[in-house]
C-alpha cells in the first residue's frame, strides 16, 4: 500500500522560508518522480515542480524558479520542498504527489497536504 | 505556462451524462497524450481518475472516460451519481517538461 505522509502545518512570517517533507512507503522510491502541487484557499491546483529521485534532476514551474528547491533523500524515502521569500499569497495547502517511471507520468498517489500560513 | 481552460461549473441530474472540456495549446494538450484528470472532494487530496488521455487507474469506475481532439481534452461522466459531485481538474505535460493544471470545474449533481 503506497503512502505519502507529509509534515505538519506551519505558520511563517513574510520573508522567511518553509521546508515541507513527504515520506514515502510501500513502493520503490528510486522509481518515483516526486511532484509538489499547491492550492491556495478556494483556488485551483498549481504545479510547483518535481524531482526525478534516482537522478536528483529537478524541473520547476517558471513562476517559482529561484524561490523553490525540491530535494530527495533516497536513504529515508523522503522528498522535501523548500519555498523561500514567503509572502501572504503563498498561504496554501502544499501537496506532494508521485509519478512512476518519468516526469511525464501521472500523479497517482498524493500526500494528505500541509497547510502553510504566511502571516505577520 | 498559462493554465488550461476549463468551465467553472457544470451540472447534471442523477443518471445523466456530463462532459467537462479542457483547452490548451500545441505545447501541452495538443502536443502530448499525457493528459490527466483529477477529482477533488472538499478538504481532500486530489484523486487520479484518468491518465494518458483515456486510461483509467485500477479501481476507478468505467463511468469515467476521457478523450482528446486537437488542443482540447474532455472528461465524460456517465450515469451521474451523487458522489460524483466534486471539483475536477485536468492536467497536461508540457514541452517545458513541466505540468500545467486547468482552473478546475465544479460539478453539481442536481
Amino acid at each position: 500500500q503506497v503512502q505519502l505522509v507529509q509534515s505538519g502545518a506551519e505558520v511563517k512570517k513574510p520573508g522567511s522560508s518553509v521546508k515541507v517533507s513527504c515520506k514515502a512507503s510501500g513502493g520503490t522510491f528510486s522509481t518515483y518522480t516526486m511532484n509538489w502541487v499547491r492550492q491556495a484557499p478556494g483556488q485551483g491546483l498549481e504545479w510547483m515542480g518535481g524531482i526525478i529521485t534516482i537522478f536528483g534532476a529537478t524541473d520547476y514551474a517558471q513562476r517559482f524558479q529561484g524561490r523553490v528547491t525540491i530535494t530527495a533523500d533516497e536513504s529515508t524515502s523522503t522528498a522535501y520542498m523548500e519555498l523561500g521569500s514567503l509572502r501572504s499569497e503563498d498561504t496554501a495547502v502544499y501537496y506532494c504527489a508521485r509519478g512512476v517511471g518519468g516526469d511525464h507520468r501521472p500523479l497517482d498517489y498524493w500526500g494528505q497536504g500541509t497547510l502553510v500560513t504566511v502571516s505577520s | 505556462q498559462s493554465a488550461l481552460t476549463q468551465p467553472a461549473s457544470v451540472s447534471g441530474s442523477p443518471g445523466q451524462s456530463i462532459t467537462i472540456s479542457c483547452s490548451g495549446t500545441p505545447s501541452d494538450v495538443g502536443g502530448y497524450n499525457y493528459v490527466s484528470w483529477y477529482q477533488q472532494h472538499p478538504g481532500k487530496a486530489p484523486k487520479l481518475m484518468i491518465y494518458d488521455v483515456s486510461k483509467r487507474p485500477s479501481g476507478v469506475s468505467n463511468r469515467f472516460s476521457g478523450s482528446k481532439s486537437g488542443n482540447t481534452a474532455s472528461l465524460t461522466i456517465s450515469g451521474l451519481q451523487a458522489e460524483d459531485e466534486a471539483d475536477y481538474y485536468c492536467s497536461s505535460y508540457t514541452s517545458s517538461s513541466t505540468w500545467v493544471f486547468g482552473g478546475g470545474t465544479k460539478l453539481t449533481v442536481l
